[in-house]
């Protein structure tokens, strides 16, 4: 079983709608939570990270729920610039020192549509 | 800031050949990865160090795969002989040791053909 699962979309939506990604980890130790956004052709690049159960950045708002071990980003109100795949990523390490790589989910795809 | 620099960005090299990628970190950062992305795999960690010393190389492909970080901010992977199958998007990036999330570099897109 893969440490970070993800529905690889892809997910087309109109302009100005409202799309909901959705990670399971596996770990149920895993401390933090990022999502990353690759452009195509692209490095993937923070997008946020995901405190305790949840933040809002703008239009973006990712929540965390511990007890079933999954993460969602939600994008308000989706612009064409939006269109990019969507990386959901897991540190298992906590405090253990000397461990610090990161889990990374395949990633979601989004198109927005004019 | 600069960045995490990669060079070159691009390579296309014959079968067989060496190929050796390089990754300059961001000042101040002491964690360095090198991963590989491609369609049928996503990416997937090759190797990473933290204050230059490897942490854990379990997912270097084979022997042909090797990493070396000779100073606190730069880093080399170098493929010999190559084969088509490495052909990918050679992505490193670096964090500090306590880091929050990485910082990834442009990457190297490489065609062995």
């Amino acid at each position: 079983r893969k440490e970070v699962e993800q529905d690889p979309g892809p997910f087309n939506v109109p302009e100005g709608a409202t799309v909901a990604f959705n990670c399971t980890y596996s770990n149920s130790a895993s401390q933090s939570f990022f999502w990353y956004r690759q452009d195509c052709r692209k490095e993937p690049k923070l997008l946020m990270s995901v405190y305790s159960s949840g933040n809002e950045d703008g239009r973006f708002t990712a929540q965390l729920n511990r007890a079933s071990q999954y993460i969602s980003l939600l994008i308000r109100d989706s612009k064409l610039s939006d269109s990019a795949t969507y990386l959901c990523v897991a540190d298992p390490w906590g405090d253990q020192t000397g461990a610090n790589n990161l889990f990374f989910g395949t990633g979601t795809r989004l198109t927005v549509i004019p | 800031d600069a960045g995490v620099i990669q060079s070159p960005r691009h390579e296309v090299t014959e079968m067989g050949q060496e190929v050796t990628l390089r990754c300059k970190l961001i000042s101040g950062h002491n964690s360095l990865f090198w991963y590989r992305q491609t369609m049928m795999r996503g990416l997937e960690l090759l190797i990473y160090f933290n204050n230059n010393v490897p942490i854990d190389d379990s997912g270097m492909p084979e022997d042909r795969f090797s990493a070396k970080m000779p100073n606190a901010s730069f880093s080399t992977l170098k493929i010999q002989p190559s084969e088509p199958r490495d052909s990918a998007v050679y992505f490193c990036a670096s964090s500090t040791l306590t880091g929050n999330g990485y910082t990834f570099g442009s990457g190297t897109r490489l065609t062995v053909v």
